[in-house]
């Protein structure tokens, strides 16, 4: 069964330091997702990307972030300037377009980022 | 208001019980709606997708209220490995909200 993959699984950075977190979605998937989980909180959306460019971002995707699909198979999630509070497990999602369950989202084992 | 809001639980049940859960949300322009399930530290797994008719895959079953802006989610005969979170998810014109979870520990 085809599967969304993210690297590295874990990064520990330091303050200060840019970060890049790279997802494969499913590979006839059209729509990709990020989101984060602080420890003991709930998921949160910070973007979508849709045919090369973002559809939609939250608050929290601030100039800090940027999103890129560099080739056909890879999605990243660029942090610049790290901080404590990025600390987090950040997902990649993504879904597919073309049939009666399009909206339905398959998530990635995640990366977890620790700034220090 | 949150978009989405769950009781967190725990819900503590033994093993073969009935267990229900509810989520309501506030945008009633809300177009799609799914029940995820997450283990801890793990990523969040689709459980089944919500539909206006309600529909049912095994021992669960998903119902949707649109009038009260409300979703449920029903687990018959639980097993040990339904232990886990339950994330209700809605979607908002290409944004993905989700519920806190609601915790569930199923016991032998």
């Amino acid at each position: 069964e085809p599967e969304v993959t993210q690297t590295p699984s874990h990064q520990v950075t330091q303050m200060g330091q840019e970060v890049i977190l790279r997802c494969v979605p499913i590979s006839n998937h059209l729509y990709f997702y990020w989101y984060r989980q602080i420890l003991g909180q709930k998921v949160e959306f910070l973007v979508s990307f849709y045919n090369n460019e973002i559809s939609e971002k939250s608050e929290i995707f601030d100039d800090q972030f940027s999103v890129e699909r560099p080739d056909g198979s890879n999605f990243t999630l660029k942090i610049r300037s790290t901080k404590l509070e990025d600390s987090a497990m950040y997902f990649c999602a993504s879904r597919s377009s073309r049939d009666r369950r399009s909206y339905e989202q398959y998530f990635g084992p995640g990366t977890r980022l620790t700034v220090t | 208001r949150k978009e989405v809001e769950q009781d967190p639980g725990p819900f503590n049940v033994p093993e073969g019980a009935t267990v229900a859960f509810n989520c309501t949300y506030s945008n009633s322009a809300s177009q799609s709606f799914f029940w995820y399930r997450q283990d801890c530290r793990k990523e969040p797994k689709l459980l089944m997708s919500v539909y206006s008719s309600g529909n049912e895959d095994g021992r669960f079953t998903a119902q949707l209220n649109r009038a009260s802006q409300y979703i449920s989610l029903l687990i018959r005969d639980s097993k040990l490995s339904d232990s886990a979170t339950y994330l209700c998810v809605v979607l908002n014109f290409n944004k993905f909200y989700f519920g806190s979870g609601t915790k569930l520990n199923v016991k032998p």
